[in-house]
């Protein structure tokens, strides 16, 4: 039972390289998330999506795309890393829409932007 | 959205109840009181989740005032695997809700 999976769990870019988080689950879950955390600090929300196709954006999506073509995908994409996008970054997914749903967060990526 | 007050950390000694106290004065007939927790270098993990009633799983036991303008989560008996940061929110009901937003939690430390 895998649930939610994320790679890579480590990496390291250059400023203004290019990369991609990836993220899928193995739930059958319509929604999924994005959240960045920063050393010390809460969760912060960069994008979601309700179903397959169909993404927005959360609190602090500025300098991020998402895709959503399947159902267990969705994958994160970083086009000019920037030292302030170092960060954790986590995928999560539900079932539902989450008032009364639990959220299942996966592992996380560390990256770091130099 | 309705805001929660927790503190920002607080000690507990193994094998005895930890009470963590989450304040949300603002809270509206349709949020859902949730209760998260983050070990360190983890993603964070579901704990337990309420409306109105009392509510009891395997993990904890959340317990929510009369006037549900605060909750506890109940960790019964402490061990050091529960050292974590603790995130309680407010999920609405109504309309189609989709962001979680977690605050800076209270941190719980466990003692040998």
């Amino acid at each position: 039972n895998a649930g939610v999976t994320q790679t890579p769990k480590f990496r390291i870019l250059k400023i203004g390289q290019s990369m991609t988080l990836q993220c899928t689950q193995d739930m059958n879950h319509n929604y999924m998330y994005w959240y960045r955390q920063d050393p010390g600090m809460g969760l912060k929300l960069i994008y979601y999506s309700v179903g397959a196709g169909i993404t927005d954006k959360g609190e602090v999506p500025n300098g991020y795309n998402v895709s959503r073509s399947t159902t267990e995908d969705f994958p994160l994409r970083l086009e000019l890393a920037a030292p302030s996008q170092t960060s954790v970054y986590f995928c999560a997914s539900s079932g539902q829409v989450l008032a009364n749903e639990k959220l299942f967060f996966g592992s996380g990526t560390q990256l770091s932007v130099l | 959205d309705a805001k929660t007050t927790q503190p920002n950390s607080m000690e507990s000694n193994e094998e005895e109840p930890v009470h963590l106290p989450c304040n949300h004065s603002t809270i509206s007939g349709t949020d859902y009181i949730h209760w998260y927790r983050q070990l360190p270098s983890q993603g964070p993990e579901y704990v337990i989740h309420g409306l109105t009633s009392n509510v009891n799983n395997r993990m904890a036991s959340l317990a929510i005032a009369e006037d549900r303008k605060s909750s506890t989560l109940i960790l019964h008996r402490a061990t050091l695997r529960d050292a974590a940061v603790y995130y309680c929110i407010l999920l609405n009901s109504g309309g189609s809700n989709y962001k979680l937003t977690f605050g800076k939690g209270t941190l719980l430390t466990v003692n040998p």
